[in-house]
C-alpha cells in the first residue's frame, strides 16, 4: 500500500456542490499538509496539522475547510468553490519537527485534481 | 518573508548528459533546510535531494548533487548521465528550522531527449 493516498484522483464539481477530498498515511507520521498546485505557480501551502492541532493557515478561503480526526487521516471539504479554485490538490505527511526520525522530508500524495464548472 | 525562484522554466538534456537547474532563494534566517522535488508526469512528487544549511559540504545522491552557495543563497542541481526516466518538474523548496512551512518555487520541467 502506498504511503500516502488521497481520493479522489479526480472530481468535478458545481460552484454550488459540497464535496470532501480525504487524504490517508501509513508512514506513522503525525504531521501532514494540504497543498494547492497551479500551473507556472509555486506549490501553496494551504493547511498543516501536527498531532491533530492545525498549526498553520495561510490565509486560505472559508469555502475551504480542513478536518484532521487523528494523525493519519486529513480531509478537505469543499463548498461554494470558484472556477479559480480549480487546481491539483496535494497532500503530504512528514514526522513531526522535534521526532529524530525528522529529516525534513515531505511524502506526497498523488493529488486530487479538482475541476469547478 | 522567504521566497525561492527557479528562472528556467524548462530545460532539455540529451540523454547521458549532464544538465543543471538552478534554484536561488532569499532568506534572512542562517538555520534551514534546501531540497529539490521530483514530480513525474501524473505521479507522487518524491524528494530527490536535501541539504542542511549549516553544513559546508554539498549533498549527494547517485547521479544527483547540489552546488550550495550559501552567501549567494544559490542551491542548483546537478544530474549526470540523465537517464529517460529523469524527466519530470522539478521543484526547489526551503524550509526553515522549527518550521512546517516549505516554500516551493515554480518548478522547472526536464525533459530528456533519446
Amino acid at each position: 500500500e502506498t504511503g500516502v493516498t488521497q481520493t479522489p484522483r479526480h472530481l468535478v464539481m458545481g460552484m454550488t456542490n459540497k464535496k470532501s477530498l480525504k487524504c490517508e498515511q501509513h508512514l506513522g507520521h503525525n504531521a501532514m499538509y494540504w497543498y494547492k498546485q497551479s500551473a507556472k505557480k509555486p506549490l501553496e501551502l494551504m493547511f498543516v496539522y501536527n498531532f491533530k492541532e492545525q498549526t498553520e493557515n495561510n490565509s486560505v478561503p472559508s469555502r475551504f475547510s480542513p478536518e484532521c480526526p487523528n494523525s493519519s487521516h486529513l480531509f478537505l471539504h469543499l463548498h461554494t468553490l470558484q472556477p479559480e479554485d480549480s487546481a491539483l490538490y496535494l497532500c503530504a505527511s512528514s514526522h513531526f519537527i522535534g521526532s529524530l526520525a525528522n529529516t525534513g522530508e515531505l511524502f506526497f500524495g498523488e493529488g486530487s485534481r479538482l475541476t469547478v464548472l | 518573508a522567504q521566497t525561492v525562484t527557479q528562472s528556467q522554466p524548462e530545460m532539455s538534456v540529451q540523454e547521458a548528459e549532464t544538465v543543471t537547474l538552478s534554484c536561488t532563494y532569499d532568506t534572512s534566517e542562517s538555520d534551514y533546510y534546501l531540497f529539490w522535488y521530483k514530480q513525474p508526469p501524473s505521479r507522487q512528487m518524491i524528494l530527490v535531494i536535501r541539504q542542511e544549511a549549516y553544513k559546508q559540504q554539498n549533498a549527494t545522491e547517485n547521479r544527483f548533487s547540489v552546488n550550495f552557495q550559501k552567501a549567494a543563497k544559490s542551491f542548483s542541481l546537478k544530474i549526470s548521465d540523465s537517464q529517460l526516466g529523469d524527466a519530470a518538474m522539478y521543484f526547489c523548496a526551503y524550509r526553515s528550522s522549527g518550521t512546517y512551512k516549505y516554500i516551493f518555487g515554480t518548478g522547472t520541467r526536464l525533459k530528456v531527449l533519446a
